[in-house]
């Protein structure tokens, strides 16, 4: 079935610092992917999506490009901020199928 | 506008009682979906509507669980019989249109089953 992997454990870094978050897919066909994100005390919001091969999504500074060759949709941030703070979770869809896959979410901890 | 809310943020129960969580969607929203977030994992599906009826209800775990959309807005996610194992939080999101792969989400409600 479909399914997002997550890289392991909760990330800690400067403010300033540069974010990778890893995220790989297996799925049917070719699903549209995201990135949602949960902030302290929050519900989760859309990040940015992407709908086929090779598109970039990009929201607040955030960027991740859907590379099918991989099947990957890694988080990238060049200068993150103590309020970017919160849980990341990669999602997909696959055409046909209205529900959304999780990954099981990174805890992102920026220190000033 | 207002977003899509949830009922009641909180709830303690005894393990064998009965419950409802209620979502209130995004108006004009026709998609409602729930989903269960267990500590440290990410949101799993449940269930889906799109307008009344359930689309696709695959995700439910088992007939203890069960959710209506009578009119096609409100949603109402029933558990029976609770265990101790049903303790996550529960989460609802819609969209405008079964098309469309943008959810937008509720706070949720956490349930804890003692």
């Amino acid at each position: 079935g479909d399914s997002v992997t997550q890289m392991e454990g909760p990330v800690t870094l400067s403010e300033e610092a540069f974010l990778t978050i890893n995220c790989t897919y297996t799925a049917t066909g070719y699903p549209s992917l995201f990135w949602y994100v949960q902030y302290p005390g929050e519900g989760l919001q859309l990040l940015l999506k992407a709908t086929k091969a090779d598109d970039k999504g990009s929201n607040k500074g955030f960027e991740a490009t859907y590379r099918k060759e991989t099947t990957s949709f890694h988080l990238e941030k060049g200068s993150v901020q103590v309020s970017d703070s919160a849980v990341y979770f990669c999602a997909l869809r696959t055409s046909g199928n209205n529900r959304l896959a999780f990954g099981k979410g990174n805890q992102v901890v920026v220190i000033p | 506008g207002a977003g899509v809310s949830q009922t009641p943020s909180n709830k303690v129960t005894e393990k064998g009682k009965y419950v409802e969580l209620r979502c209130d969607p995004i108006s004009g929203h026709t998609a409602l979906y729930w989903y269960r977030q267990s500590l440290g994992q990410g949101p799993e599906f449940l269930i889906y509507f799109q307008g009344t009826g359930a689309a696709d209800d695959s995700g439910l775990p088992n007939d203890r669980f069960f959710a209506v959309r009578p009119e096609g807005s409100v949603s109402t996610l029933k558990i029976q019989r609770t265990e101790r194992g049903d303790s996550a939080v529960y989460l609802c999101a819609s969209s405008p249109g079964p098309t469309t792969g943008e959810q937008y989400f509720g706070p949720g409600t956490r349930l804890t089953v003692t």
